[in-house]
């Protein structure tokens, strides 16, 4: 089965840097994404980590380690438009589920001034 | 540049009614996803197709079908609407499956928010 964990909410404020974690245990990997949802809107796009390390993508940084099954999001001088959902999938192995996508809850940021 | 459009954007039914969801992409995307939305629930995937003629289950399929007869145009239909199907429904596409393309992040509609009294 699928397993993938992302806190339900977290608060910061306007200017901090806050960390979003995601982990996962999945039959078969390849590759996690991150999304941003707001309120009554289609997810969009944020990253995607296939490899261990860190992308940086401006504020938004997101980092994976395979081994852990861990991945987090990173968001450096938060503003208040960056109150949002933020989502974690996993792609699983395209040779079995062809490439399909595992999403978490998500995680509700609030973003305070 | 449209994307993914999802018709219609909302909808009330009554228990037992049937209904078509329309999700239009103009991308050239090989793959294409229906997924549902709940509260605390994230997304979950209803049933997908990996091109034009196919389709396939997801995690949640009872009482939903599918029909892809066009490459650009994929059909979600309930064909006896439950109170449990009250759900935001969000239509993605992702060009996966053609040469040259690794993974790609999927392209999601503006959601359709449907209502079954």
């Amino acid at each position: 089965g699928q397993n993938i964990d992302q806190p339900t909410e977290m608060t910061a404020t306007e200017g901090a840097i806050v960390q979003i974690n995601c982990t996962y245990q999945t039959s078969g990997f390849n590759g996690l994404f991150w999304y941003q949802q707001h309120a009554g809107e289609a997810p969009t796009f944020l990253s995607y980590n296939v490899l261990d390390g860190l992308e940086e993508k401006g504020r938004f940084s997101s980092f994976l380690s395979r081994s852990k099954g861990y991945s987090y999001l990173l968001l450096k001088e938060l503003q208040m438009k960056d109150s949002a959902s933020y989502l974690c999938a996993v792609c699983s192995d395209r040779g079995s589920t062809l490439g399909r996508l595992y999403f978490g809850r998500g995680t509700q940021l609030t973003v305070w001034p | 540049n449209a994307g993914v459009t999802q018709t219609p954007k909302f909808r009330v039914l009554k228990t037992g009614q049937s209904m078509t969801l329309l999700c239009a992409q103009d991308m050239n995307h090989e793959y294409m996803y229906w997924y549902r939305q709940d509260p605390g629930m994230g997304l979950r995937l209803i049933h997908y197709s990996v091109g034009e003629g196919t389709t396939a289950k997801g995690e949640v399929p009872d009482g939903y079908n599918v029909s892809r007869l066009k490459k650009q145009n994929f059909l979600l239909g309930l064909e006896s609407a439950a109170p449990s199907q009250t759900s935001v429904y969000f239509c993605a596409s992702d060009v996966s499956g053609q040469e040259g393309y690794s993974n790609q992040p999927q392209h999601f509609g503006d959601g359709t928010r449907l209502s079954i009294l």
